[in-house]
């Protein structure tokens, strides 16, 4: 099983700002990787899939980047409804899928 | 509108059993492949089951094979996911979504609560 583990758990982040958040694999997968953010109350929306692609009607202020191991969600420029926990998922090697822990990112 | 809607969810005991739906609709089901997700309260999200379009291949995570069995009925344009033998540990939130990776269509949840 591929384990994904995401840095840091919470980032405090000023509205406006970039925030960078982290993602590794355990081992390579590839550019086999999405990214999600979830708000609260509400169901995961796909942000990234590919690692870099972004998923339709996704703002341009979020990038992905990285291969083999290591990956990299960026918020160029936070806005409010940004505050959210974001997810990795790999689905390079499945069964099973596997998501990383998952990152805070809240109003500094 | 293209949508998923889960139903199905509630309190159960201990080793009892539930069967939760997933209805899509807005989209042609039969070409798509599905996934179930879930949620325990305040934590993360943990992958539960996929299943193919055609010929509809499973594919179940370790923590529930052998208890869960999803399946589909593309004539209704519904998912399904049995589950028997419930424990404590699947508490949680169910999601369905369109697709078995990436997914970019989900349903809201349905709750999915095992306390005696």
């Amino acid at each position: 099983e591929i384990v994904m583990t995401q840095s840091p758990a919470t980032l405090s982040v000023f509205p406006g700002e970039r925030a960078t958040l982290s993602c590794r694999a355990s081992q390579s997968i590839r550019t086999k990787l999405a990214w999600y953010q979830q708000r609260p109350g509400q169901a995961p929306r796909l942000l990234i899939y590919s690692a870099s692609t972004r998923a339709a009607g996704i703002p341009a202020r979020f990038s992905g980047s990285g291969s083999g191991t290591e990956f990299t969600l960026t918020i160029s420029s936070l806005q409010s409804e940004d505050f959210a926990i974001y997810y990795c998922q790999q689905y390079n090697n499945w069964p099973p899928l596997t998501f990383g822990g998952g990152t805070k990112v809240e109003i500094k | 509108e293209v949508q998923l809607l889960e139903s199905g969810g509630g309190l159960v005991q201990p080793g009892g059993s539930l069967r939760l739906s997933c209805e899509a609709s807005g989209f042609t089901f039969s070409t798509s492949g599905m996934t179930w997700v879930r949620q325990a309260p305040g934590k993360g999200l943990e992958w539960v089951s996929s299943i193919d379009d055609n010929p509809g291949r499973t594919y179940y995570a370790d923590s529930v094979k052998g208890r869960f069995t999803i399946s589909r009925d593309n004539s209704k344009n519904t998912l399904y996911l049995q589950m028997d033998s419930l424990r404590a540990e699947d508490t949680a939130l169910y999601f369905c979504a369109r697709g078995k990776w990436a997914n970019e269509l989900w349903g809201r949840g349905t709750l999915v609560t095992v306390s005696s």
